[in-house]
């Protein structure tokens, strides 16, 4: 089966630093993503990592290790704004489907 | 510019009464998804389309059925509509490269779906 396993929520205070982990299981990989979903919207694309390491893109930074089925979201500076949902999801074959795990709430105190 | 694009926004409908939900896209992306999204849960995939070959997810309700007429558009037809089905519809498309591999996903705005 396909299991894809993130907390269900989380705490942090504006102006520190957040990491999300999210662990899957699938029957292959072709590729992660990360999603943010703010309350009542679409989610919102990230980033992608289909590489081990680490993928940095302002404040947000993905990371992958395949060998150990696990990935993180790291937010920087968290902003009000980031208080949102955050969304592990992964490509398990080379075809077109994309399953989801079923987010992580992120509140920001300030 | 929206490059996904779902109407309605807000669509309330009556128990057992059919509904059809659209979304176009101008990205000329060869894939696109229909999921479901209920309340602090993940979006749950009904159907996809690679180009016109159409894939049903093994769970989705004979209830769903989705067309895609040409490659800027796809519909959901939700044939009876039940309270269960009071959900958002998320449509998103994705380019499915040379490679065999996805690298982004454009969601649409979504369309609520209220059931009376």
């Amino acid at each position: 089966g396909q299991n894809i396993d993130q907390p269900t929520e989380m705490t942090a205070t504006e102006g520190a630093i957040v990491q999300i982990n999210c662990t899957y299981q699938t029957s292959g990989f072709n590729g992660l993503f990360w999603y943010q979903q703010h309350a009542g919207e679409a989610p919102t694309f990230l980033s992608y990592n289909v590489l081990d390491g680490l993928e940095e893109k302002g404040r947000f930074s993905s990371f992958l290790s395949r060998s150990k089925g696990y990935s993180y979201l790291l937010l920087k500076e968290l902003q009000m704004k980031d208080s949102a949902s955050y969304l592990c999801a992964v490509s398990p074959s080379l075809d077109d489907k994309i399953i989801f795990g079923k987010g992580t709430r992120l509140h920001i105190l300030p | 510019d929206a490059m996904v694009i779902q109407n309605p926004r807000y669509q309330v409908t009556q128990f057992g009464k059919p509904v059809t939900l659209s979304c176009s896209q101008t990205l000329n992306h060869n894939v696109m998804y229909w999921y479901q999204q209920k309340s602090s849960q993940a979006p749950k995939l009904l159907f996809h389309y690679y180009d016109k070959d159409f894939n049903n997810e093994a769970d989705t309700p004979d209830n769903f059925q989705s067309r895609r007429p040409n490659t800027s558009f796809c519909f959901l037809d939700i044939r009876s509509p039940g309270l269960g089905d009071a959900a958002m519809y998320l449509c998103a498309t994705t380019r499915l490269g040379t490679s065999g591999r996805i690298d982004t996903q454009y969601f649409g705005p979504g369309t609520r779906l209220t059931v009376l």
